[in-house]
């Protein structure tokens, strides 16, 4: 699976859009972005995925770069409660490898009042 | 999504015992997998839990320290074996199918070695 590349921190006010960057210029056409988070002492928390088009769901919305070397997370309205460490992850989705996710370092996300 | 029931929640253990993790599944799922997560790190892939054959390793990780079985699709164990010091972290576990919009993760077991 391809690398992954994210700042270590970011900070974002309360009721703010939270944009999270992540780097993935070794992405083959069949790799599927992922992204996670994982809040303290919890087990990581599936946001959303997304192959080459933009994705929104009711956590986030996903913007893939059209050569989708890199992406960003966006967290319309972040709370308090989106304080978190954040995963971006790449991997084939199906196929051989098992579906395994490999997790880099992560960007710990905080929000504040 | 899946529903992920694991356990212990968190132990303390004796230097050379062995302690087994379960996780329970709602539902079938295709792949299990167990992470290990150290203090302040990511988490590290351990392995993967194939239902009715041996679990598949990561570099690093051999079946005598963390011996894992996967009777069928919903249930696995992950056993740390003669445990050290070194093995105090958070294990967790991670169920879905590899076309699953997402994997679920239990809640994690939390593991002291004194």
């Amino acid at each position: 699976d391809a690398k992954t590349t994210q700042p270590p921190s970011m900070d974002c006010a309360e009721g703010r859009a939270a944009n999270l960057p992540c780097n993935h210029s070794t992405i083959s056409g069949n790799e599927y972005v992922y992204w996670y988070r994982q809040i303290h002492s919890q087990g990581p928390q599936y946001i959303i995925h997304g192959l080459k088009n933009n994705e929104t769901n009711e956590m986030a919305s996903l913007i893939i770069t059209e050569d989708r070397k890199s992406s960003t997370l966006i967290l319309p309205h972040a709370t308090l409660r989106d304080t978190a460490v954040y995963y971006c992850i790449v991997r084939v989705r199906g196929g051989t490898s098992y579906g395994k996710l490999t997790f880099g370092q992560g960007t710990i996300l905080t929000v504040h009042p | 999504s899946a529903v992920i029931s694991q356990k212990p929640s968190r132990d303390i253990c004796q230097r050379g015992t062995s302690l087994t993790i379960q996780c329970q599944v709602d539902s079938q799922v295709t792949m299990m997998f167990w992470y290990r997560q150290q203090p302040g790190q990511s988490l590290t892939l351990i392995a993967t839990a194939n239902q009715g054959s041996e679990a598949t390793y990561e570099s690093g990780f051999v079946i005598d320290k963390f011996p894992i079985s996967r009777p069928n699709l919903t249930f696995s164990t992950l056993t740390v074996s003669n445990m050290s010091p070194e093995d105090s972290s958070i294990y967790l576990c991670s169920g879905g199918t590899p076309t699953d919009y997402g994997y679920t993760f239990g809640s994690g077991t939390r593991l002291t070695v004194v």
